[in-house]
């Protein structure tokens, strides 16, 4: 089955300076990669997505890239703000039969530092 | 009102007893999922549904059992609760689409075995 990699499992940045997540896949198959945001005593929502057809993702202040080759996928935050601090999931995904459901990482926990 | 809603959302028991979580949606989504999520851990996938007569195994299912009672319900089982399953339990759902898709969760149910 799949399985996902994420680091750092926490991580700490100064308000306003960029953040960086990443993520390793090992099912080449996997062609969905969603990533979501935990908010303390909330249930994970999903702030962006990339299919494999694609190699980078922008909204607004956050973006998503995908190298399939090395089977690895990011998350980047720019300028950071006290409302990013939550706990963030990468996933992985094959859609086209047999299991369903994501493949999530660990998850890392972001602290925005005033 | 959520669109999944979990009941209860908290609940503390004794080893041995028997519990059941409820999930109810108004989504319309024909799939719906139970993760369970451990700190270290992140989300790990329980049982998921495709549509009412339809029941999979996740990644880890042993001492859990499901029921999909109608399109909009689905309930979590510990037949005899033992303390390791003293977690975080999410429901989710999701549509049937092409590649991926995104799953909206509910806000979880804490629940601790002593």
């Amino acid at each position: 089955g799949e399985n996902v990699e994420q680091h750092p499992s926490t991580l700490s940045v100064q308000e306003g300076d960029s953040a960086v997540i990443k993520c390793t896949y090992s099912d080449s198959a996997s062609n969905y990669f969603p990533w979501y945001k935990q908010e303390l005593g909330k249930g994970p929502q999903l702030i962006i997505d990339i299919r494999s057809n694609v190699g980078e993702k922008k909204d607004q202040r956050i973006a998503v890239t995908l190298n399939k080759t090395a089977k690895h996928f990011s998350l980047h935050i720019t300028e950071t703000q006290p409302e990013d601090s939550a706990v963030y999931f990468c996933a992985a995904s094959y859609s086209g039969g047999g299991a369903d459901g994501l493949t999530f990482g660990k998850g890392t926990h972001l602290i925005i530092q005033p | 009102d959520a669109d999944v809603t979990q009941t209860p959302r908290n609940r503390i028991t004794k080893t041995g007893k028997r519990i059941m979580l409820e999930c109810s949606q108004t989504k319309g989504h024909d799939r719906m999922y139970w993760y369970r999520q451990d700190p270290g851990l992140g989300l790990r996938l329980i049982y998921y549904s495709f549509d009412v007569k339809d029941i999979n195994k996740g990644e880890i299912s042993d001492g859990y059992s499901v029921s999909r009672q109608a399109q909009a319900k689905f309930s979590l089982s510990l037949e005899s609760a033992i303390p390791n399953q003293t977690a975080l339990y999410f429901c989710a759902t999701g549509s049937l689409s092409g590649i991926g898709g995104e799953l909206f969760f509910g806000e979880g149910s804490r629940l601790t075995v002593l």
